[in-house]
């Protein structure tokens, strides 16, 4: 099957924005999931957006869904060291038991915010 | 509340060697999921229980045996792991209804076999 695609490494320095891309698979899924993962520890559920929306934006955080093109981007503003992690997106593709969801993971971004 | 625990944080056994892995939440959630993540690579999912029962086995090797005793805990019996088993093992939980059914992880347990 396809991939949910993230490009592997984004460094950024601290102060700015940084926008990490996704390209997801099934156009009929519902949620996507953005996770954060610091280094030895479990993943951190950031955001999430609908699919019948275009934007959602909690804080520093603003992700943007373009579900003709199927993509799926995290932007965060005013990056700090703290950010330093990896970024998974995530899909729950249709077809899905009524009663627990199959999460597809996209291969993560490495973000490292520099002085 | 959204905290999904796991025991123990670090867990080193030899081939020959059984244990256990245990998760916990107390959010009410009725599905409860075991990934297995290796370096650098997005979590796998392993097993899915939903309403105590095993809805989703992703082909794994026997040598791994989940268990759901009540809805709030989650256990993984491991028994003759291979060195190809060591991972960071990740539980999670959601609430297991249609529309929403966000996951939340715990922090994990890193799993050494020798």
């Amino acid at each position: 099957g396809e991939d949910v695609e993230q490009s592997l490494f984004l460094s950024v320095r601290e102060g700015d924005s940084s926008v990490i891309n996704c390209t997801y698979t099934d156009s009929s899924s519902t949620y996507l999931y953005w996770y954060k993962q610091e280094p030895g520890a479990g993943l951190q559920l950031l955001t999430y957006i609908f699919s019948n929306m275009d934007m959602k934006q909690d804080q520093r955080l603003t992700v943007l869904l373009n579900k003709k093109d199927k993509h799926l981007s995290l932007r965060i503003a005013d990056t700090q060291t703290g950010d330093s992690a990896i970024y998974f997106c995530a899909e729950i593709p249709s077809g899905r038991d009524g009663t627990a969801s199959k999460l597809t993971f996209g291969t993560g971004t490495r973000l490292q915010v520099t002085l | 509340d959204t905290e999904v625990t796991q025991t123990p944080k670090h867990l080193v056994m030899g081939m020959t060697n059984k244990k256990s892995l245990k998760c916990e939440q107390h959010m009410g959630h009725r599905a409860m999921y075991w990934y297995k993540q290796k370096a650098k690579k997005p979590p796998e999912l392993m097993f899915v229980y939903s309403y105590e029962k095993l809805s989703i086995n992703e082909s794994v090797p026997s040598r791994f045996s989940p268990e759901c005793p009540n809805s709030s805990l989650l256990n993984l019996h491991l028994h003759a792991l291979q060195p190809e088993d060591s991972a960071l093992y990740l539980c999670a939980s959601s609430q297991g209804v249609l529309g929403t059914d966000t996951q939340y992880f715990g922090p994990g347990t890193r799993l050494t076999v020798l």
